[in-house]
């Protein structure tokens, strides 16, 4: 079965500094990989993804990926948040297969930004 | 449109209790989902559905049933309510299992 792991529960960083939010995932042949973002008392909603093509992926407000697929990971960057990235954050991979229709989601990483 | 939509929003049952949550969908999405959030343990899916009358089980699907017998509804029914089932619930489509999961806003549950 498919499992996702993110490397940390939470990640505390100031205004305006780099962040970096890591997630790894099981092998498989083919797999699709997912960003989530849920703000308190809201539900998920989608940061980016990769299905395929290259291996860098750009999505909503300014958050980036990559997927590196001899280290199994995909972890997310932004060189600059806000206040307002404040949030928690799940990885997600659906890989088909024996997993056909489940969408496998990682712990969560609760990023705080402070002023 | 609406989206996806959950009802109720906060609900609390006593133990042995029976209850369904409601989700439905005007994207004619095929796909939904029902997913449980615990702290520390990210979300977990329940049941999952392909299509309408098809479902099947996921990771931690004991203690819940599901049913889709149109495109834009997918309940979930608690069957015999216990403390460990406290958690938030949410729905999910999407036209795919591959494409964007739309969340709705969940339902917080309480089982004293």
């Amino acid at each position: 079965a498919q499992s996702v792991t993110q490397l940390d529960s939470q990640v505390p960083v100031f205004e305006e500094a780099p962040v970096e939010l890591r997630c790894n995932y099981s092998s498989s042949v083919s797999v699709y990989l997912f960003w989530y973002v849920q703000y308190p008392n809201q539900g998920l909603q989608l940061l980016l993804k990769y299905l395929s093509g290259s291996t860098l992926v750009k999505g909503i407000n300014g958050f980036e990926a990559e997927f590196n697929k001899s280290q199994t990971s995909f972890h997310l960057r932004k060189p600059s948040v806000h206040i307002s990235d404040t949030a928690e954050y799940f990885c997600a991979a659906y890989a088909g297969g024996t997993s056909y229709g489940k969408l496998t989601f990682g712990q969560g990483t609760i990023l705080t930004v402070h002023p | 449109n609406a989206g996806v939509t959950q009802t109720p929003k906060f609900q609390v049952l006593k133990t042995g209790q029976s209850m369904t949550l409601q989700c439905a969908q005007d994207m004619n999405h095929e796909y939904m989902s029902w997913y449980r959030q615990d702290p520390g343990m990210g979300l977990r899916l329940i049941h999952y559905s392909v299509g309408a009358g098809i479902t099947d089980q996921g990771e931690v699907p004991n203690g819940y049933n599901v049913s889709r017998s149109t495109t834009e509804d997918f309940p979930l029914r608690l069957l015999s309510a216990a403390p460990s089932q406290t958690s938030v619930y949410f729905c999910a489509s999407s036209p795919q299992i591959e494409d964007t999961q739309y969340f709705g806003p969940g339902t917080r549950l309480t089982v004293l």
